[in-house]
This record gives structure tokens, C-alpha cells and sequence, in this order.
């Protein structure tokens, strides 16, 4: 069965670095996502994207943040320069349609600054 | 924004007894999916079911979307069940956003 596949499952940084973490969602998928979950608190939703541009971004996703489409499989996130903050789990996720249909999440990539 | 709630936040049962986990929401949705998180951390998809019933397994799931709440029934319950259960919507209205709730905490002793 196709799978959202991410990697690194865990990186660990110090402050100030910049960090990719990279995610090859579903081959055929058009619509791809990124979500992060701080320890012991919900998971929240960063941004989509569709068509080589973002299409939703929550406020948690400031300049401090990008994403990219780098090739015709891989989905990158950019952190800039880390902070004690972003230490969380971010998660992938891709789905064939926009704004219906299942949403496929890769296993995740731990993420601690130190 | 649409809100979600889940409840109970935490349940602790006993080997091969049944649960019921509830997600309430507040809007009218186009999605609506079941996650478990392990221990490790990873979100494994369980259900999407933004309307009905389905079944695997020992698991399964009703959505009322006219009425806003989801359900999962988990029975004869097994240690490997242990872990964080959330429920996932997306508004219809709006955006294409999964909104998550706050999850059930659930821990099956042996």
C-alpha cells in the first residue's frame, strides 16, 4: 500500500541552525501538508500546498518557516533558525483532492533544539 | 473556527472490555478521520468517516454528521491499543485544514 514516507525520524539541533525536514508523500497525490504536535498538546496544522505554491498557512507559520517542492517527489520544510519552541513532532501529509478525501500522514520527524 | 471535542480525555481499561469514544463538533464538516497514536510518537490512520459506519476489525466508527458527533468503538480491548486516539475534521465552509481535537488518552492493563 502507497505510504507518506518522511525523514529524518529524529533530529536533534542546536539553537540558531537551520533544519529540512523532508517527506515524500503518495506518488500520485497533488496536495500536500504540514502539521506539527508539541509534546503532550494537540496536533495543529502549519501549511498546504497545491500547484507549487502555498495555499493555507496558519499563524503559526511565519517567516521562520518555508516549504518546497524541490522535485517531482520530494516535499521539504525549511525551519531557518531553530528555537527552543519548535521541538516537536511535524508530520507530512498528502491526499489526491483538495478539500475532500482522505489525508494520507507520514510517521512523523522528531524534531529537538537544544 | 470549528471547534472539536473529545471525551473522556483519559480512560483506563481492563483487558478484553469494550470502549466508546466520543468526538463532538462543532460545524458542518467534509471530513472527518480517526487517528491512534502509538507510543513512538506516529499518527496511524484508523478511519474516514465523515458520514456512516465502518468496521475493521475489532474497530469501528459512526459519524452523525447531521447531529456533529462521531463515535469509536474499540471491543475485546488489547494492551497493544494503549495510546492517544484523536479526532480530526475538516470544515466545509472553509479552508482545507484537518482541525484536530485534543485526543483520549486510553491505557488497556493487562
Amino acid at each position: 500500500e502507497p505510504e507518506v514516507t518522511q525523514t529524518p525520524s529524529h533530529q536533534v539541533t542546536q539553537m540558531g541552525q537551520e533544519v529540512i525536514l523532508r517527506c515524500v508523500p503518495i506518488s500520485n497525490h497533488l496536495y500536500f501538508y504540514w502539521y506539527r504536535q508539541i509534546l503532550g498538546q494537540k496536533v495543529e496544522f502549519l501549511v498546504s500546498f497545491y500547484n507549487n505554491e502555498i495555499s493555507e498557512k496558519s499563524e503559526i507559520f511565519d517567516d521562520q518557516f518555508s516549504v518546497e517542492r524541490p522535485d517531482g517527489s520530494n516535499f521539504t520544510l525549511k525551519i531557518r533558525s531553530t528555537k527552543l519552541e519548535d521541538s516537536a513532532m511535524y508530520f507530512c501529509a498528502s491526499r489526491l483532492q483538495g478539500r475532500t478525501g482522505e489525508l494520507f500522514f507520514g510517521e512523523g520527524s522528531r524534531l529537538t533544539v537544544l | 473556527g470549528i471547534q472539536v471535542e473529545q471525551s473522556p480525555p483519559d480512560l483506563i481499561l481492563q483487558e478484553g472490555a469494550n470502549s466508546t469514544l466520543r468526538c463532538n463538533f462543532s460545524d458542518s464538516v467534509n471530513n472527518l478521520q480517526w487517528f491512534h497514536q502509538n507510543p513512538w510518537g506516529q499518527l496511524i490512520n484508523l478511519f474516514y468517516i465523515p458520514s456512516g459506519t465502518k468496521q475493521n476489525g475489532r474497530l469501528s466508527a459512526t459519524t452523525v454528521a447531521t447531529e456533529r458527533y462521531s463515535l469509536l468503538y474499540i471491543s475485546s480491548s488489547q494492551t497493544t491499543d494503549s495510546g492517544v486516539y484523536f479526532c480530526a475534521v475538516e470544515e466545509e465552509t472553509s479552508g482545507s485544514r484537518l482541525t484536530f481535537g485534543e485526543g483520549t488518552q486510553l491505557t488497556v492493563n493487562p
